[in-house]
């Protein structure tokens, strides 16, 4: 059965870069990985999503290695404001051929000033 | 733009009554979700539908849930009878069709916090 793990907790401090790593051991072929952020009282917000190699945008980058079995999100010069839970998600195909989705338990990452 | 619009966003009641959560996806997205959120379980996949079918119900913890859409700007999840172990925040979220149900982003809302006393 397909799994993903990820840190449970990370702290940081403002301006450093910050990256969480997602194991996720049997990605369907494809795929897509993606990122999510939750803030308090909010829905889970969309950050970003790759397949393999590097993606960036305007908020962070993903980096997936060839084997894809992880992903590392980068945030770059992190602020307070990026104080939140952190989710990676993957699907992946069941035996009955159906997908499901495969979220993580989300890695709670604080910055300090 | 409207996002996922949710509602109630709060709901407070007694075991063994009916709960009817509600959801207006975004205009044009082909996918919805509903989703329960737990300390314990985090994030589940209760259904989710494709141009208003539903297409995997596996998620659904039992009979006293079920899901509707009975048009692409609107669906619900009821729950009848309530326990207290349904207490949870419930999202719905929608997202476009990209090759699979999963490979475009989903748009969440803000969910509705149950309480079952």
């Amino acid at each position: 059965l397909a799994k993903t793990t990820q840190p449970i907790s990370m702290d940081s401090y403002e301006g450093q870069e910050v990256n969480i790593t997602c194991s996720h051991n049997n990605i369907a072929t494809n795929d897509y990985i993606t990122w999510y952020q939750q803030f308090p009282s909010q829905g889970p917000r969309f950050i970003i999503q790759g397949y393999k190699t590097k993606v960036t945008n305007e908020v962070a980058s993903l980096f997936i290695p060839a084997d894809r079995k992880s992903s590392t999100l980068s945030l770059p010069r992190v602020s307070l404001s990026d104080t939140a839970v952190y989710y990676c998600l993957v699907g992946d195909m069941r035996v009955d051929s159906n997908y499901q989705l495969i979220w993580g338990a989300g890695t709670k990452l604080i910055i300090k000033p | 733009d409207a996002g996922v619009i949710q509602s109630p966003r709060h709901e407070v009641t007694e075991m063994g009554q009916e709960v009817t959560l509600r959801c207006k996806p975004i205009s044009g997205h082909d996918y919805l979700f509903w989703y329960r959120q737990t300390m314990m379980r985090g994030l589940e996949l209760l259904i989710y539908f494709n141009n208003n079918v539903p297409i995997d119900d596996s998620g659904m913890p039992e009979d006293r849930f079920s899901a509707k859409m009975p048009n692409a700007s609107f669906s619900t999840l009821k729950i009848q009878p309530s326990e207290p172990r349904d207490s949870a925040v419930y999202f719905c979220a929608s997202s476009s069709y990209g090759g699979t149900a999963f490979n475009q982003p989903q748009h969440f809302g803000d969910g509705t916090r149950l309480s079952i006393l």
